[in-house]
């Protein structure tokens, strides 16, 4: 069973910090790493997706890598805003299984001015 | 505009009634998902579709049936039989890129039972 861990929890920084959290995955079978961004009461909202090791992306202030030989994806936000608060997910996919993703519990980013 | 609706947003039943929850998108998309959200917990799968007219249990089927009669709808029927229902829920529905699946959410229905 494919199994996602997130960590930390929950994170409180203040604005301006930069801040990181982690996603880890089985490294073997690496099919592909979804990062996704969840505000309260809306859509979970696609931040990146990453399948070769040693991928980087980038958005705004918002970067990811991809280390799938050890098994682990690192979100990074540079300069946290108050609007960067949300949780965010990572998640892999099970090969052939038509797209069923396993998430990961999901850091909850909280940013105060 | 394209995307996923769901509805209620909000909805409210006493203990022992089944109540349905609505997906709907109109992405074309093959594959359909329902998720459940706790506190503290990250998305599970309940059931997902990959075709009209099939589906399979995720993580947490117990307690809840679906139906795929037409491609763009994927409702979820929480029974009476879940011993827990009260909780967020979640539709997706998924395309092939090539190198993944990337899923669109809909916005979400919290469902508190008492």
């Amino acid at each position: 069973i494919l199994n996602v861990e997130q960590s930390p929890q929950s994170l409180h920084v203040q604005e301006g910090d930069s801040t990181n959290f982690t996603c880890s995955f089985p490294s073997s079978n690496f099919y592909a790493l979804h990062w996704y961004r969840w505000e309260t009461a809306k859509s979970p909202e696609a931040l990146f997706v990453m399948t070769l090791n040693g991928d980087e992306k980038k958005k705004g202030r918002i970067s990811a890598t991809l280390n799938t030989k050890e098994g682990y994806s690192y979100l990074y936000i540079k300069g946290s805003q108050p609007e960067d608060s949300a949780t965010y997910l990572c998640a892999s996919p099970s090969r052939n299984q038509g797209g069923k993703l396993i998430f990961g519990q999901g850091t909850e980013l909280s940013v105060k001015p | 505009d394209g995307g996923i609706t769901q509805s209620p947003k909000y909805l409210f039943r006493k203990e022992g009634q089944n109540v349905t929850l609505s997906c709907e998108q109109n992405l074309n998309h093959d594959a359909m998902y329902w998720y459940r959200q706790d506190p503290g917990q990250g998305l599970r799968l309940i059931y997902y579709s990959q075709i009209v007219n099939d589906f399979q249990k995720g993580d947490i089927a117990e307690g809840y049936s679906v139906s795929r009669e037409k491609k763009e709808s994927f409702p979820l029927t929480v029974t009476s039989a879940q011993k827990n229902p009260t909780a967020f829920y979640l539709c997706a529905s998924s395309i092939e890129t090539g190198t993944t699946y990337e899923q669109y959410f809909g916005p979400g229905t919290r469902l508190t039972v008492t």
